[in-house]
């Protein structure tokens, strides 16, 4: 079955580190672009990062600029977004998504992984 | 950054009624936008691409219109399970992608 699988939420003190995971099953994710977005509780949804699949390109918001990074392990057909300098606002269910009609989210998303910055 | 502004913020409608849902952008997105369906606890579900394009496994009741500035997307005649939260999202100006904030289309 094609699917998308976040792992790696969790709750986390301001200030505090997670990775996230986003493994593809069914189809090799470095063939597509791939987008996280983010969706706070009961708030709309966020464009977080973009990475152009095998290639170098990758993207950030502004708001996570500097203190997010996005790495793949074509191994595990898997990316990570290791998320540093964690804040309150970064508070929000996790989606991994595939491109799959030009650039940008896309038809193919994942469960998600929520993410809780508390102390 | 392209800002995408939805309308109404909520919609009260009945099974069998028409739809429709607007999203207006700040500066042209040609015809690169999206329209998306949330339910509660569910991820988003990819509705129309490219402005008019469903996207496979939708409805033809689903139908999306416009370019430039101005979309329609039109929900010919709601099912119940149509009610739920709308977005649109731009893909001409990037990044960032951008979403619109939303419009809640709920039972009357």
């Amino acid at each position: 079955e094609v699917q998308l699988a976040e792992s790696g939420g969790g709750l986390v003190q301001p200030g505090g580190s997670l990775r996230l995971s986003c493994t593809a099953s069914g189809f090799n994710l470095f063939n597509y672009e791939i987008n996280w977005v983010r969706q706070a509780p009961g708030k709309g949804l966020e464009w977080v990062s973009y990475t152009s699949g095998s290639g170098p390109t990758v993207y950030y918001s502004d708001s996570v600029r500097g203190r997010f990074t996005l790495s793949k392990d074509n191994v595990k057909n898997s990316l990570f977004l290791q998320m540093n300098s964690l804040r309150a606002d970064d508070t929000a269910v996790y989606y991994c998504t595939r491109g799959d009609y030009g650039a940008g989210p896309g038809g193919l998303w994942g469960q998600g992984t929520m993410v809780a910055v508390s102390s | 950054e392209i800002v995408l502004t939805q309308s109404p913020a909520t919609l009260s409608l009945s099974p069998g009624d028409r739809a429709t849902l607007s999203c207006r952008a700040s500066q042209s997105v040609r015809v690169y936008l999206a329209w998306y369906q949330q339910k509660p606890g569910q991820a988003p579900r990819l509705l129309i691409y490219d402005a008019s394009n469903r996207a496979p496994g939708i409805p033809a009741r689903f139908i999306g219109s416009g370019s430039g500035t101005d979309f329609t997307l039109t929900i010919s005649s709601l099912e119940p399970e149509d009610f739920a939260v709308y977005y649109c999202q731009q893909r001409s100006d990037w990044p960032p992608f951008t979403f619109g904030q939303g419009t809640k289309l709920d039972i009357k």
